[in-house]
C-alpha cells in the first residue's frame, strides 16, 4: 500500500529559529501533497495544499511568509516553519495524494510535534 | 466552501456494543467521503471511502458506512466493537472537482471499556 514518510517526528526548537520538516511518499508519485495542523483533541486543519512545480495555494489566516513550502519533486514536499514562536507549537501532518493506480486516495504521515520553547 | 460535522465529540461503549458514528457535510456539488480512524499515538489511517456506486461501503476491521445523499449524510458503524477500536475517528469529505483538497470534521473520540 501507499506509505507516506515524515521527518522528524518530534522537534523542539528555541524561539526564534526555523524548523523544516520533510513529507516523502515512498512507493507513488503525488503531485499534490497536503499540510494539516492539529491542536490538541481537535480536529485536522489544512493549512496549504502543495503542487509539485508550482507555488503552494495557502487557506485564508495560513502566513504563506512564516509557513514556507516547497514541493520540489513527486515525492517530496517540505514545510518550513520560520522565526518559530511557541504559538506555532503544533502537530503538523502532511498528505499525499495518489491519483492513478491501486493507492488511489490520500495518505497521511505519521506527523510531527512541534515544540518551540 | 465545504464543511463537515461529526455530532459526537465522546462516545463510550462496553465491548460488543454496537457502534454508529455520525457524519453530516455541507456542499453544494459531488464528492468523495472518507473515514479515518487515528489510534492512540499513531497516524492516521483510513477506514473506507465512498467515490461512487453502491452508497453502502465496507472498510477494514468490521466497518461500515452508508452515503446518503437526500441527508447529506456518511455514518460510520460498527455492529460490535472491541477493546481495540478505542480511537478518534474523523470523518472528510473531498469535492470531485479539481482541488481535491480534503475537509475534516471534528473528530469523534470512541473509548471502548473492556
Amino acid at each position: 500500500g501507499a506509505v507516506v514518510s515524515q521527518h522528524p517526528s518530534r522537534v523542539i526548537c528555541k524561539s526564534g529559529t526555523s524548523v523544516k520538516i520533510e513529507c516523502r511518499s515512498l512507493d507513488f508519485q503525488a503531485t499534490t501533497m497536503f499540510w494539516y495542523r492539529q491542536f490538541p483533541k481537535q480536529s485536522l486543519m489544512l493549512m496549504a495544499t502543495s503542487n509539485e512545480g508550482s507555488k503552494a495555494t495557502y487557506e485564508q489566516g495560513v502566513e504563506k511568509d512564516k509557513f514556507l513550502i516547497n514541493h520540489a519533486s513527486l515525492t517530496l514536499s517540505t514545510l518550513t516553519v520560520t522565526s518559530a514562536h511557541p504559538e506555532d507549537s503544533s502537530f503538523y501532518i502532511c498528505s499525499a495524494r495518489a491519483t492513478t493506480g491501486p493507492v488511489y486516495g490520500y495518505t497521511f504521515g505519521s506527523g510531527t510535534r512541534l515544540t518551540v520553547v | 466552501a465545504q464543511s463537515v460535522s461529526q455530532h459526537n465529540h465522546h462516545v463510550i461503549l462496553s465491548e460488543a456494543a454496537s457502534l454508529e458514528l455520525g457524519c453530516n457535510y455541507s456542499y453544494g456539488g459531488t464528492v468523495n467521503l472518507f473515514w479515518y480512524v487515528q489510534y492512540p499515538g499513531q497516524h492516521l489511517q483510513l477506514l473506507l471511502k465512498y467515490f461512487s456506486g453502491d452508497p453502502l461501503v465496507k472498510g477494514i476491521k468490521g466497518f461500515e458506512a452508508e452515503f446518503i445523499k437526500s441527508k447529506f449524510s456518511f455514518n460510520l458503524r460498527k455492529p460490535s466493537v472491541q477493546w481495540s477500536d478505542t480511537a478518534e475517528y474523523f470523518c472528510a469529505v473531498s469535492p470531485k472537482a479539481a482541488g481535491n483538497k480534503l475537509t475534516f470534521g471534528g473528530g469523534t473520540r470512541v473509548l471502548v471499556k473492556p
